[in-house]
């Protein structure tokens, strides 16, 4: 069985702070996807990476796929209140199948 | 009205009841899903469908029932549902059914008492 395993589960941090969450499997995904989903809302999806080593760049936030295409991390540079929600990675394997983390809850506080 | 509407956003059920949740999109999208989140658990599938015909069933119990009639509409419809079917149900959709670029609705907050 494919697994996803994000961490932290949970950080809480200050406006201006850096952070960086993981997404890690033992599996390797021939694509990678982050979304973030807002309270009350459903997951919108910020980016997908397809290539080991791949880098993309979203305003302040820049993800990172593995070389071995078996991880992936997201780093925010100054957090702000508005990045504030659930950050759920799915990796697609390759049957087509997505496989989801259970996600990483932040909460940036002014 | 654009992207994926879910309705209701929230509803309350006994076990006996029997109800449907109702997705419409308007992307023009050919694959639709019906997935459950519960907290701290990874999302789960639950249904696909590809061109309105059913293309996976996760071993759902059959107290859930979909139905697509057409590309742009998704129901689920429910019935003798149990405390722990209570979750957030999310509708999605995708240009094709290769699990990438799924927009998603505001989803369903059922809670079955």
């Amino acid at each position: 069985t494919q697994l996803l395993e994000q961490s932290p589960q949970f950080l809480s941090i200050q406006e201006g702070e850096n952070l960086t969450v993981y997404c890690n499997s033992s599996s390797v995904f021939s694509s990678l996807q982050w979304y973030r989903q807002e309270p009350g809302e459903g997951p919108v999806l910020l980016v997908t990476v397809v290539t080991g080593g791949e880098v993309k760049k979203l305003k302040r936030l820049t993800f990172q796929f593995g070389d071995a295409r078996k991880d992936s991390s997201l780093h925010i540079t100054a957090a702000q209140p508005g990045d504030t929600g659930l950050y759920l990675c799915a990796g697609g394997d390759s049957n087509y199948q997505l496989i989801w983390g259970a996600g990483t809850k932040l909460i940036i506080k002014p | 009205e654009t992207g994926v509407t879910q309705t209701p956003r929230h509803l309350v059920m006994g076990m006996t009841n029997k109800k449907s949740l109702k997705c419409e999109q308007h992307l023009g999208h050919n694959a639709m899903y019906w997935y459950k989140q519960s907290a701290k658990k990874p999302l789960e599938l639950m249904f696909v469908y590809n061109f309105k015909e059913q293309t996976e069933n996760n071993s759902v119990p059959s107290r859930f029932s979909p139905e697509c009639p057409n590309s742009s509409h998704l129901f689920l419809h429910l019935h003798t549902l149990q405390p722990e079917d209570s979750a957030l149900y999310l509708c999605a959709s995708s240009p094709y059914q290769i699990n990438e670029k799924l927009f998603f609705g505001s989803g369903t907050q059922l809670s079955v008492l």
